[in-house]
């Protein structure tokens, strides 16, 4: 089974910080990866999937990197509505999929 | 607009059986692949079990391989999970999710449910 790790697991900033959000895979996963913004009580939202492609209505500050095993997640100014949880997913290993552990960004 | 949503939660005794529905809506349900997906109180996400749009290939996590079953019936739009030998560590808010892309089993999730909480205990 392919292995989701990210770092950090909370991550503190202010609004109009850049910040990153990383996620390794255990076994190269070529670009399948998405990225989940998640708020208390709610479903998560997809923000961009094949590492670098941005879903429709995801604001343009949201960017996403890398291919193989290392992949980034940035937000390039933090705004208020930004501080949540923060998921990667893996969808190489088909049709099954791994989620990393969880970011948290707090102010 | 694309909607699920998902009914079916409660509270179950460790060993029984469960079912969960997802109702689809504002899209063409049998051209794409669903999956649920959980998620146990104050923890990550948890890929459960996805189901093709024909529903011919079904897919299960190792942790409830032999226990859960994923169905479909598209002439109704709905997603099923049927869960039995229900055990505690079973106890989550379960989500049923639709691929992004049509025709592709194996894909990122573009609309997701609200969620069904299942609670397993004595």
């Amino acid at each position: 089974d392919i292995q989701m790790t990210q770092s950090p697991s909370t991550l503190s900033a202010s609004v109009g910080d850049r910040v990153t959000i990383t996620c390794r895979a255990s076994q190269s996963i070529n670009r399948w990866l998405a990225w989940y913004q998640q708020k208390p009580g709610k479903a998560p939202k997809l923000l961009l999937y094949a590492a670098s492609d941005l879903q429709s209505g995801v604001p343009s500050r949201f960017s996403g990197s890398g291919s193989g095993t290392e992949f980034t997640l940035t937000i390039s100014s933090l705004q208020p509505d930004d501080f949540a949880t923060y998921y990667c997913q893996q969808y190489e290993g088909y049709p099954s999929s791994t989620f990393g552990q969880g970011t948290r960004l707090d102010i | 607009e694309a909607q699920l949503v998902e009914s079916g939660g409660g509270l179950v005794q460790p060993g029984g059986s469960l079912r969960l529905s997802c109702a689809a809506s504002g899209f063409t349900f049998n051209n794409y692949a669903m999956s649920w997906v959980r998620q146990a109180p104050g923890k990550g996400l948890e890929w459960v079990s996805s189901i093709t749009g024909s529903g011919d290939s079904k897919d299960y996590a190792d942790s409830v391989k032999g226990r859960f079953t994923i169905s479909r019936d598209n002439t109704k739009n709905t997603l099923n999970l049927q869960m039995d030998s229900l055990r505690a560590e079973d106890t989550a808010l379960y989500y049923c999710a639709k691929d992004l892309y049509s025709g592709n089993y194996g894909d990122s999730f573009d609309i997701w449910g609200q969620g069904t909480l299942l609670t397993v205990s004595s």
